[in-house]
């Protein structure tokens, strides 16, 4: 079936620090990929997405690329900000329709200044 | 203001004992959804309801029962909660039912502990 899987965290790093959250997939077809961020007390909010093969989804210096050939959409962002710290999902919707979203099991991040 | 809103925040309980965790969305969304949220398990879905008076099973609807007879409320009911649906639940809402591609917007959460 359909699954998600992310970096293991937590991560931490020094403000201005490079980020990069790896993600990988397995679905049939083309299934849309998200970025989803949770910030501490809150409920998850859309970061980015990228809904076919070679797109690029950016949001607030974040960026992912759907990359069919690898079964990728790694998270990125050049510079990390102390606000950053949060919890981060990937998560695909197949192609196939409906709303059976899966999410990976997220990957916290702490951010130091 | 454009939200999800879930109801209550926090609820401890103790086996057996009914409960209702109400969700309203204020956007006219058709699809909505509700999730748990488990350390290491990421979000799990449980139900979901593509319209007024249509709803399926996600992954987890063991123990569980959903109704949706408005369009902007979905509640969830535990109808004898057990100490394993000690979790962080989540409801989402999405505009349409036959796109992929959208977004989804999730309420602030609700934290039940069973005892």
């Amino acid at each position: 079936g359909d699954s998600v899987t992310q970096m293991e965290g937590p991560v931490t790093l020094s403000e201005e620090a490079f980020l990069t959250i790896n993600c990988t997939y397995t679905a049939t077809g083309y299934p849309s990929l998200f970025w989803y961020v949770q910030y501490p007390g809150e409920g998850l909010q859309l970061l980015l997405k990228a809904t076919k093969a070679d797109d690029k989804g950016s949001n607030k210096g974040f960026e992912a690329t759907y990359r069919k050939e690898t079964t990728s959409f790694h998270l990125e962002k050049g510079s990390v900000q102390v606000s950053d710290s949060a919890v981060y999902f990937c998560a695909l919707t197949p192609y196939t329709g409906g709303f059976k979203t899966i999410f990976g099991a997220g990957t916290r991040l702490f951010v130091k200044a | 203001e454009a939200q999800v809103t879930q109801n209550p925040r926090y609820l401890i309980t103790v086996t057996g004992k009914k409960l209702t965790v109400t969700c309203s969305q204020n956007m006219n969304h058709e699809y909505m959804s509700w999730y748990r949220q488990d350390p290491g398990l990421g979000l799990r879905q449980i139900y979901y309801s593509m319209n007024v008076e249509v709803t399926d099973k996600g992954d987890v609807p063991e123990g569980y029962k959903v109704s949706r007879k408005e369009k902007r409320n979905f509640p969830l009911i535990l109808e004898s909660p057990s100490p394993n649906q000690t979790s962080l639940y989540f409801c989402a809402s999405t505009p349409q039912i036959t796109g992929s591609t959208d977004t989804q917007y999730f309420g602030p959460g609700t934290r039940l502990t069973v005892l």
